[in-house]
């Protein structure tokens, strides 16, 4: 079946510091590829997408490359904020030729923790 | 812009009593779906739905009902409430299942607690 798999964390980091939050996956066909964050409090909202090999989705700083030599979409930003701190979950939803539902499937979530 | 909403955000309940989650979108979203969190485990599928009049399972769906008599709403119900059932709980939902690659719009949650 599908899954995704990234680290539950957390991470902590001071402000300014590189990010990386590895994502890696197996998938019965061919998966579009998505960062979610969850603010405290809240549900999930994108944060970025990837809909096919060598694609790069960015969004607010943040950047990830669907790679499908490694089966990996790795989360990175270059200098993060306190604002950044949240549950970043990576996910996929794979195409189906004949059509019909295609479930999305997440990752357990990684927690981001950035301190002054 | 309502986008997709969940009520109640809190709720504690006996175990053995029932209840009922909402969840209304406005976006004319074909797809909608429950998901429950869980500390280490991210968030699991309870049901789906791809349409009004159609409901299917997802990974976890014993213990709660559900059905899709209108595009808008999609109600999870708990038939008899256990603490295992104690989780927060997310309404998603997406444009039609074709576009494999639309991202899922989701509720802000309901906190449910079963003593």
């Amino acid at each position: 079946g599908d899954s995704v798999t990234q680290m539950e964390g957390p991470v902590t980091l001071s402000e300014e510091a590189f990010l990386t939050i590895n994502c890696t996956y197996t998938a019965t066909g061919y998966p579009s590829l998505f960062w979610y964050v969850q603010y405290p409090g809240e549900g999930l909202q994108l944060l970025l997408k990837a809909t096919k090999a060598d694609d790069k989705g960015s969004n607010k700083g943040f950047e990830a490359t669907y790679r499908k030599e490694t089966t990996s979409f790795h989360l990175e930003k270059g200098s993060v904020q306190v604002s950044d701190s949240a549950v970043y979950f990576c996910a996929l939803r794979v195409f189906s030729n004949s059509g019909g539902y295609q479930k999305v499937t997440f990752g357990i979530g990684t927690k981001l923790q950035v301190i002054p | 812009n309502a986008g997709v909403t969940q009520t109640p955000k809190f709720q504690v309940l006996k175990t053995g009593q029932s209840m009922t989650l909402q969840c209304a979108q406005d976006m004319n979203h074909e797809y909608m779906s429950w998901y429950r969190q869980d500390p280490g485990m991210g968030l699991r599928l309870i049901h789906y739905s791809v349409g009004a009049g159609i409901t299917d399972q997802g990974e976890v769906p014993n213990g709660y009902n559900v059905s899709r008599s209108t595009t808008e709403d999609f109600p999870l119900r708990l038939l008899s409430a256990a603490p295992s059932q104690t989780s927060v709980y997310f309404c998603a939902s997406s444009t039609d299942i074709s576009a494999y690659n639309s991202p899922l719009h989701f509720g802000n949650g309901t906190r449910l607690t079963v003593t």
